[in-house]
């Protein structure tokens, strides 16, 4: 089954910790953008890349880093930069770059950092 | 600055009630309006796209409908497992890349 697979489901670390989320699609979409989640917000956009080695920094990119080697992957790093780390985040793909398709969405990771 | 407000925030049902979701949005230039449902625990799975007013889709117990500034989720005879968060999404012509998200309304179907 094609999807969007988010590793691992839930997070913990220390504070000053940088921890790695994992995202990978097998639709061979091309796009793929980062959301994090907070109770009674809207999904907030922290990156998003249209092609491999390519990305962009979205609302919310202060504290965060991407990178986009191969096409399947899109890894988020929360650093200790970030300071409310502890949220939802969600990995979403959407089929083509030119942005008329819906986004689909990973399982997502609950990262809690104390 | 693109917008999004969901309303009720929640919205308690007794099942087979009939009722409305708001989505209000503002936005330099629709391009795309996306309905969701979010499960507890689980990542938002695609509903709908609106792309211009008067357009209306339809599955099973859901109905959305677009106008210039707003959309409507419309539940028919809800049923228990229709309960979750519905999510509004908004994308504009100006930077596409973007997709603009509501807090969202929580829908409780009692049986």
């Amino acid at each position: 089954d094609g999807g969007i697979t988010q590793s691992p489901k839930y997070l913990f670390r220390k504070e000053g910790q940088n921890v790695t989320l994992s995202c990978e699609q097998n639709l061979n979409h091309d796009a793929m953008y980062w959301y994090r989640q907070d109770p009674g917000q809207g999904l907030r956009l922290i990156y998003y890349s249209q092609i491999v080695n390519d990305f962009q920094k979205g609302d919310i990119a202060e504290g965060y880093s991407v990178s986009r080697e191969k096409k399947e992957s899109f890894p988020l790093t929360v650093t200790s930069a970030q300071k409310n780390p502890t949220a939802f985040y969600l990995c979403a793909s959407s089929i083509d770059r030119s942005g008329t398709s819906p986004l689909h969405f990973g399982n997502g990771t609950r990262l809690t950092v104390t | 600055e693109d917008q999004v407000t969901q309303s009720p925030e929640a919205l308690r049902l007794q099942e087979g009630e009939s009722s409305s979701l708001n989505c209000s949005y503002t936005v330099s230039g629709l391009r795309g309006l996306f309905w969701y449902r979010q499960d507890p625990g689980k990542g938002p799975e695609f509903l709908f796209t609106l792309y211009s007013a008067g357009e209306e889709k339809e599955k099973e117990r859901l109905k959305a409908t677009l106008t210039k500034k707003e959309s409507f989720l419309h539940i028919t005879a809800p049923k228990p497992e229709d309960s979750a968060t519905y999510l509004c999404a908004v994308q504009g012509s100006y930077n596409f890349n973007k997709f603009y998200f509501g807090s969202g309304t929580k829908l409780n179907v009692k049986p």
